[in-house]
């Protein structure tokens, strides 16, 4: 079965610390996707980042790095120095045979001033 | 940019209605998507659909039926509305047999009373 696991529902804390959410993932295919979406108030999705099954570098992108460790299964996303503007929701996602997303449950990150 | 377009933001329909939301993509991708959010459960794929008149059950697709007629169009038909299928719709687009991200609409904010 596919799944993905958000397991920290709600996520709060005060503006310049760094969170680390996290993203446990089940599948029984070798090529596979993972992929962040971040959800703000306004309500669309957008995408973060993508990573496929074969690479499992660490990436960085100004603020924000993605740790994907194939061995636990985890796609982990860390925000450092979080700012007001990064309070959303936040999804992980798991896309297996090319056309089939499946989706956490979501993390709701709220920074604070 | 690709656009998806969902028809309505907010709608407000009653027990037993027949309720139809519609999705329109404008980048000639191949599959697109219904998913329904609800907090704490994160997005759950509703229907898929790879192909004009293909579609494929996701994990909750009783209660709901779709439209595949014109690529760009794809439909999700609520027969019979119950109060249960309160929720937020999102529709989702992207290419066929890549590892693109999905292309969310903005959401339509349904409430059955």
């Amino acid at each position: 079965a596919q799944k993905v696991t958000q397991a920290q529902t709600e996520i709060s804390v005060v503006e310049k610390e760094d969170v680390t959410l996290d993203c446990v993932y089940e599948t029984r295919d070798t090529t596979y996707y993972l992929f962040w979406y971040k959800q703000p108030p306004s309500g669309e999705l957008v995408f973060l980042i993508r990573r496929n099954s074969f690479d499992e570098q660490n990436e960085i992108s100004g603020r924000y790095s993605w740790n994907f460790q194939k061995s636990t299964s985890s796609f982990n996303f860390t925000i450092t120095a979080s700012q007001v503007v990064d309070s959303a929701v936040y999804f992980c996602a798991l896309l297996y045979n090319n056309n089939d997303m499946r989706f956490g449950a979501g993390t709701r990150l709220t920074v604070k001033p | 940019d690709v656009k998806v377009t969902q028809s309505s933001r907010y709608l407000v329909k009653r027990t037993g209605e027949k309720v139809f939301l519609e999705c329109v993509q404008d980048m000639d991708h191949e599959n697109m998507f219904w998913y329904r959010q609800d907090p704490g459960l994160g997005l759950r794929l509703i229907y898929f659909s790879y192909d004009v008149k293909m579609k494929e059950k996701g994990d909750i697709p009783e209660g709901y039926s779709v439209s595949r007629e014109k690529k760009e169009r794809f439909s999700l038909i609520l027969e019979s509305a119950s109060t249960n299928q309160t929720s937020m719709y999102l529709c989702a687009s992207s290419p066929r047999w890549t590892d693109s991200p999905l292309h969310f609409g903005n959401g339509t904010r349904l409430t059955v009373t």
